[in-house]
């Protein structure tokens, strides 16, 4: 079945520093992946629209500038924050969708990362 | 703009009892899907099943089956003879595609429900 991998399950930053987030599509070709945040306790809201091989696309509210979207590949979606600080920390999640395959309504998600910024 | 609304931040349900998570949604659209993921204390987001607007009959997966009510815009989910194991967040969730005027093809999820199952 359709699989998305997301490298790392965790990782803790100074704040100040980047930290990039990859989202890997492991048996299917995936045009678009799409990024979630999860604050503690709370749903998880849509940062953006990862296309690949042109820009992003963000809701409202979400800095481009400081989440950094690269779709380089097929398979590969990358998240960059930025000059990260301490209420970045969050849950932050990958998900794709097969379209060409027998499950093409489903998301599948990443295993996420957990990312905290001290 | 879609939203879904979960009621029931929390349930405690017996084990072997059957479950209902409740979950309405709003959308002017008329074509979209509506889902339901688990998401244990790990993090993951574990697919549990899937309605699609135009599907005229409830869906099913073992255990999970979704009360699809249009008119009342609700996408229950039903967990028959609960588990242990079955405890986690639930989480409903609803996309409207991009061609019918939703703005991402992203999900738009509910607050959720912290489903526990006592022994």
């Amino acid at each position: 079945g359709a699989v998305v991998s997301q490298h790392p399950s965790w990782v803790i930053c100074k704040s100040g520093t980047s930290v990039k987030i990859e989202c890997r599509s492991l048996d299917f070709q995936a045009t678009t992946m799409f990024w979630y945040r999860q604050f503690p306790k709370q749903s998880l809201m849509l940062m953006a629209t990862s296309n690949e091989g042109s820009k992003a696309t963000y809701e409202q509210g979400v800095e481009k500038d400081k989440f950094l979207i690269n779709h380089a590949s097929l398979t590969l979606s990358t998240l960059t924050v930025t000059s990260a600080h301490p209420e970045d920390s969050s849950f932050y999640i990958c998900s794709a969708r097969d379209v060409f395959g027998p499950r093409d309504t489903e998301a599948f998600f990443g295993q996420g990362t957990r990312l905290t910024v001290v | 703009a879609q939203k879904i609304t979960q009621t029931q931040p929390g349930m405690f349900v017996q084990e072997k009892e059957a479950v209902t998570l409740d979950c309405t949604y709003d959308t002017s659209d008329q074509s979209y899907g509506l889902f339901w993921y688990k998401q244990p204390s790990s993090g993951e987001m574990i697919f549990l099943i899937y309605q699609g607007s135009y599907d005229e009959q409830n869906a099913t997966e073992g255990r999970y089956s979704l009360n699809f009510q249009k008119a009342r815009k609700s996408a229950n989910l039903v967990i028959s003879a609960s588990q242990l194991g079955d405890s986690a967040m639930y989480f409903c969730a609803m996309r409207v595609p991009m061609y019918s005027g939703g703005g991402a093809d992203g999900l738009t999820f509910g607050k959720g429900t912290h489903l526990i199952i006592q022994p």
